[in-house]
């Protein structure tokens, strides 16, 4: 079964309107972590907000905020007042319980484009 | 802001040579990574490096690479002998040991193996 699940291989928003890009995750640890990044045209990869798994409010970083589902496994993106700047593709990324390694889970990304 | 630096932007080599990649994580970060993003695909974790030695890899990574943090601030990974399929996107990654246990990535090096 696939860590993270990305259903939106494409979206379009309306410059100034809200997205939301969906996430779902698969683990049965009880701590995780759960990240979002963009990656523009250009390659590199910009980390844009995290959620723990015992977080209990949503988190938000300006515009991003992440909607956080715990039951239903899910971990959403809402650009709130999307910009042009906002089109790239975003990634959610989730992080299985804690110690050394921990390496980072991708999904398949969903590719944002703003429309003027 | 600190960031992680990754040398080269672009390496094109010939098929069966070998390549180092190299970075340069955040100086005060412990834990460091490598993950790779072939062309239109998601992104692959590699291998995880903390204390100086291994502390994952995943099946990708076989006998043919390596890591290693030859001083205090590079990271590098190497490729023995290259191959047509390790064509693609090499991240670096680096992070604390924080609450968030973010992993921030360099910008990437772009490996085109001909």
């Amino acid at each position: 079964a696939q860590k993270i699940t990305q259903t939106q291989p494409g979206m379009f928003v309306q410059e100034k309107e809200a997205v939301t890009l969906d996430c779902t995750y698969d683990t049965s640890d009880p701590s995780y972590g759960l990240f979002w990044y963009k990656q523009p045209s250009s390659g590199e990869m910009i980390f844009l907000i995290y959620q723990g798994s015992y977080d209990q409010q949503n988190a938000t970083e300006g515009r991003y905020s992440l909607n956080f589902q715990k039951a239903r496994k899910s971990a959403n993106l809402v650009i709130s007042a999307s910009q042009l700047g906002d089109s790239a593709m975003y990634f959610c990324a989730m992080r299985e319980g804690i110690g050394t390694g921990n390496q980072f889970y991708f999904g398949t990304g969903t590719s944002l484009t703003v429309i003027p | 802001e600190p960031e992680v630096t990754q040398t080269p932007s672009h390496q094109v080599t010939q098929m069966g040579q070998e390549v180092i990649l190299r970075c340069v994580p955040i100086s005060n970060h412990l834990y460091f990574y490598w993950y790779r993003q072939i062309l239109g695909q998601k992104v692959e974790f590699l291998v995880s490096f903390y204390n100086n030695e291994i502390s994952e890899k995943s099946e990708i990574f076989d006998d043919q690479f390596s890591v290693e943090r030859p001083d205090g601030s590079n990271f590098t990974l190497k490729i023995r002998s290259t191959k047509l399929e390790d064509s693609a996107m090499y991240f670096c990654a680096s992070r604390q040991r924080t609450s968030t246990d973010t992993q921030y990535f360099g910008p990437g090096t772009r490996l085109t193996v001909l």
